[in-house]
């Protein structure tokens, strides 16, 4: 399978722990995405990476959320002192990162994160 | 802010019916994308519209970006239990870098 993935699926864990999402992109995608959803809601933008470079980050992204792309090909996604509000889906999507408005995000399956 | 909001957030059709969703925008795009996530799964994309005033078809599904490139719809035709989903809208406000603003999506039941 070539398609983005994600690990682990599902996280549970108690408030104040920290917490780290891997996400493997299609190979020789350029541009990582993430997104955070909750029940009933479109995904939120989170973060962007185009190759390493993390190039925005959402205002609503607090000090506790922080993900990096060390060689440009997966990520991580660490959420520090986790609060029962950080409880969501968190997906990672990839895109070729082409010139212009002709970009294609596919979706990983998320990881699912409930915080007691 | 950027917003963009979908109408309407539920919808019951019986199997063969038509269906739409609307999808507007408060500020002008550049672009517009638009995802089918099913229950339990994750967004896949189904197209992308750049032009102002473009139709696209995929076999039942007609989409379309409004002049102002502010609006977007996306019409289902007759209606099959496949179709079952939630659909999203996703906007790039050309102010904003490559950031989407995804909208609250329309819940799609369909009635065999």
């Amino acid at each position: 399978d070539t398609g983005v993935s994600q690990d682990p699926r599902h996280k549970i864990t108690k408030r104040g722990q920290n917490v780290t999402f891997r996400c493997d992109p299609i190979s020789e995608h350029n541009r990582l995405y993430w997104y955070r959803q909750t029940l009933g809601q479109g995904p939120e933008f989170l973060t962007y990476f185009q190759n390493e470079a993390q190039l925005e980050k959402s205002r609503l992204l607090s000090d506790r959320f922080s993900a990096e792309r060390p060689k440009g090909s997966f990520s991580t996604l660490e959420i520090q002192r986790t609060e029962q509000g950080d409880s969501a889906m968190y997906l990672c999507a990839s895109s070729r990162g082409l010139a212009g408005d002709t970009d294609t995000q596919y979706f990983g399956p998320g990881t699912r994160l409930t915080v007691l | 802010g950027q917003q963009v909001m979908q109408i309407p957030q539920y919808q019951h059709v019986q199997e063969g019916e038509d269906f739409t969703t609307y999808c507007n925008s408060s500020t002008t795009l550049s672009n517009i994308q638009w995802y089918k996530q099913r229950p339990g799964g994750h967004p896949v994309f189904l197209i992308q519209l750049v032009k102002s005033g473009e139709v696209k078809k995929q076999k039942r599904l007609t989409f379309q970006f409004g002049e102002a490139k502010k609006n977007s719809s996306l019409h289902i035709t007759a209606t099959q239990t496949t179709d079952v989903g939630t659909y999203f809208c996703a906007g790039k406000d050309p102010n904003t870098g490559n950031q989407f603003y995804f909208g609250t999506g329309t819940s799609l039941t369909v009635i065999p």
